[in-house]
């Protein structure tokens, strides 16, 4: 079955980094876009970014744009977030998921947390 | 970018009645690109309906989706226990896509 499994979250100083990443399993991960989405605690869903099966394409909310990076690794079955210049709004329960741009987000991983805080 | 307003914002119903929410779109939306996801506390969101009519796998014949252009609605005709949880609407017709803010259904 399809399986995301999220890492990497945690706390942070404003104006550092992180890395997340997510570990796909049980479906040809090379033949789908995938995405990031994160929910603010207590708030709702915002799409952050996406990378085409290929990595040819990628988009990103403006929120985010130049400061987050994503990547993938077809050969590793992985998704990557880096994510720099952290700030206090994108304290957030990052949540990978499978899908994006025009195409269906079918699957969803468990979320790691990133809190941004000094 | 694509706005999608849901009503109302929080539905409080017994176990066994019938659910409707609504999404609003601010732009009409292809009916094959409004999707509707479950969020049960402290879990990450499934995936109930998407092409605003089609039950993901797995999905029980009681939520039904509908909808056209702007408006789209989600229906769970007799609420379960486990029903009770927060509803959001979704667009992918355009990038980026977007979210509802979610209809909470709880227990009255």
């Amino acid at each position: 079955q399809v399986q995301l499994v999220d890492s990497g979250g945690g706390l942070v100083k404003p104006g550092g980094s992180l890395r997340l990443s997510c570990a796909a399993s049980g479906f040809s991960f090379g033949d789908y876009y995938m995405s990031w989405i994160r929910q603010a605690p207590g708030k709702g869903l915002e799409w952050v970014s996406y990378i085409s099966s290929s990595s040819r394409y990628t988009n990103y909310a403006d929120s985010v744009k130049g400061r987050f990076t994503i990547s993938r690794d077809n050969a590793k079955n992985s998704l990557y977030l880096q994510m720099n210049s952290l700030r206090a709004e994108d304290t957030a329960l990052y949540y990978c998921a499978r899908g994006g741009d025009t195409l269906l987000v079918d699957y969803w991983g468990q979320g790691t947390l990133v809190t941004v805080s000094s | 970018e694509i706005v999608l307003t849901q009503s109302p914002g929080t539905l409080s119903l017994s176990p066994g009645e019938r659910a409707t929410l609504s999404c609003r779109a601010s732009q009409s939306v292809s009916s094959s690109h409004l999707a509707w996801y479950q969020q049960r506390p402290g879990q990450a969101p499934r995936l109930l309906i998407y092409g605003t009519s089609s039950r993901a796998t797995g999905i029980p014949d009681r939520f039904s989706g509908s909808g056209s252009g702007t408006d789209f609605t989600l229906t769970i005709s007799r609420l379960e226990p486990e029903d009770f949880a927060v509803y959001y609407c979704q667009q992918y017709v355009s990038s980026p896509q977007t979210f509802g803010q979610g209809t909470k259904v709880e227990i009255k």
